[in-house]
């Protein structure tokens, strides 16, 4: 049973536009929530993240919102750009992240310049 | 550069054989995970270690087992080998609760 759901294998978006990728989850306790993102033949590297006393964060060009109610967050990436193609992957914690991430299954994403 | 070294990176072996995945954390992390990614999959988590302890239990089977030692470093051991077993392995590390994981490379065990 998949507890954190990414129903885009991929996305394709313009240079510049707004790129917002999606992610569900159907445990009501995970109350931590990260986005990695992978290049291939690559590790995932870490690059935003958000409590659940939180309904957004951003750093940058990256803004991650939650919406508990519906147990669902998506990454904005604005403006997106070449470098950002890659496989974007959204995980889940209980308790504050005191346990082990549980992953989606990643959406592949593409700017076209 | 994560900080994680994984090595091998590449293994291809036959099944019923065993294999052992390596894995240094970053300097100061105590925190060493063990993920696998098969095809079309995402990442499946499988074991934890602190401080040299087993922490946490995921999907990991039997035939696999893992260990820190007194350096930290980890190495997962995967025996009588399966075509299914085929994936990437990857290690993670964190210097501790609510502190994101960083991850290596990976290791791609390919069982022919």
């Amino acid at each position: 049973d998949q507890q954190v759901k990414q129903n885009s294998p991929s996305l394709s978006v313009q240079e510049g536009r707004i790129s917002i990728l999606n992610c569900d989850y159907t445990n009501s306790m995970f109350d931590y929530f990260l986005w990695y993102k992978k290049y291939p033949a690559e590790g995932p590297t870490f690059l935003i993240s958000i409590s659940s006393i939180k309904d957004k964060n951003e750093d940058g060009r990256f803004t991650v919102f939650l919406n508990k109610s519906a147990k669902h967050l998506s990454l904005h990436i604005v403006p997106s750009q070449p470098g950002d193609s890659a496989v974007y992957f959204c995980a889940a914690s209980l308790n504050s992240g005191n346990t082990p991430l549980v992953f989606g299954k990643g959406t592949r994403l593409s700017v076209i310049a | 550069d994560s900080g994680v070294t994984q090595t091998p990176k590449h293994l291809i072996t036959a099944t019923g054989q065993r294999v052992t995945l390596r894995c240094s954390p970053r300097s100061g992390d105590l925190s060493v995970y063990w993920y696998q990614q098969s095809l079309d999959q995402g990442l499946q988590f499988l074991i934890q270690y602190y401080n040299g302890e087993e922490r946490a239990k995921g999907n990991i089977l039997e035939r696999f087992s893992a260990q820190q030692f007194p350096d930290l470093h980890s190495e997962l051991n995967l025996s009588s080998l399966e075509l299914g077993d085929s994936a990437l392995y990857f290690c993670a590390s964190s210097p501790g609760d609510r502190a994101p994981l960083h991850f290596g490379n990976g290791t791609r065990l390919t069982v022919t």
